[in-house]
């Protein structure tokens, strides 16, 4: 059956440090993958998109990196400051028809 | 501000009752989602529309349905509402089926 998941629920670090959060999938073959930031009790932000030929993609703080062979990507937030705690969302595009988002992983910088 | 607009913000309503969520679209964007987020599960697909039409459908019961009108604007209609609906459900746009999201705020629905 198809699954994403993304480990783990929740994930505390230290101000300064590099948040990393995975987003692993099984039976899907997503063309390209997006992550999202949600704050409690508001609507998802866009943030990243990569597609499955690029290896890399960055943003300011933020890296992505999606391995097609490993079914995973991981979302990297480097010099992490607490304004960054938000759950993150993986979504993965579904065979050009929508986009199936993972249970997110909670996030907290810790000053 | 995402551009996409969703009314009302609160809804509270008994069990058994039927309510009407609107969202309005980003100005240009031909798709619209609609998800669904209780505490206990992610967000959930329900079903997209794109140019009026029905394009994709998620878990979405029968109970509820939805529409686009031809001002792009869309509807999702709950019917015969039981406890477990409450919810956050979210409206989404965007230019194409491929293309990036844009959410909402939401509308947070209680049933009593």
């Amino acid at each position: 059956s198809q699954k994403i998941e993304q480990n783990s629920e929740a994930l505390n670090i230290q101000e300064g440090k590099t948040a990393t959060l995975t987003c692993n999938y099984t039976n899907y073959s997503p063309a390209y993958l997006q992550w999202y930031r949600q704050d409690p009790g508001r609507g998802p932000v866009f943030l990243l998109l990569i597609r499955e030929n690029e290896k890399e993609k960055r943003k300011e703080r933020l890296k992505v990196t999606f391995d097609t062979t490993l079914k995973q990507s991981l979302f990297h937030i480097t010099a992490s400051q607490p304004a960054d705690s938000a759950t993150y969302l993986c979504a993965l595009e579904n065979y050009g028809q929508n986009f199936v988002f993972g249970p997110g992983t909670r996030l907290s910088v810790l000053p | 501000d995402s551009g996409v607009t969703q009314t009302p913000k609160h809804l509270i309503t008994a069990t058994g009752q039927r309510v009407t969520l609107r969202c309005s679209p980003r100005s240009g964007d031909l798709s619209v989602y609609w998800y669904q987020q209780s505490l206990d599960q992610g967000l959930q697909f329900l079903i997209q529309y794109y140019n009026g039409e029905e394009r994709a459908k998620g878990n979405i019961l029968e109970r509820f349905s939805a529409q686009q009108f031809p001002d792009l604007h869309s509807e999702l209609n709950l019917s015969s509402l039981e406890l477990g609906d409450s919810a956050l459900y979210f409206c989404a746009s965007s230019r194409r089926t491929e293309d990036t999201q844009y959410f909402g705020p939401g509308t947070r629905l209680t049933v009593l």
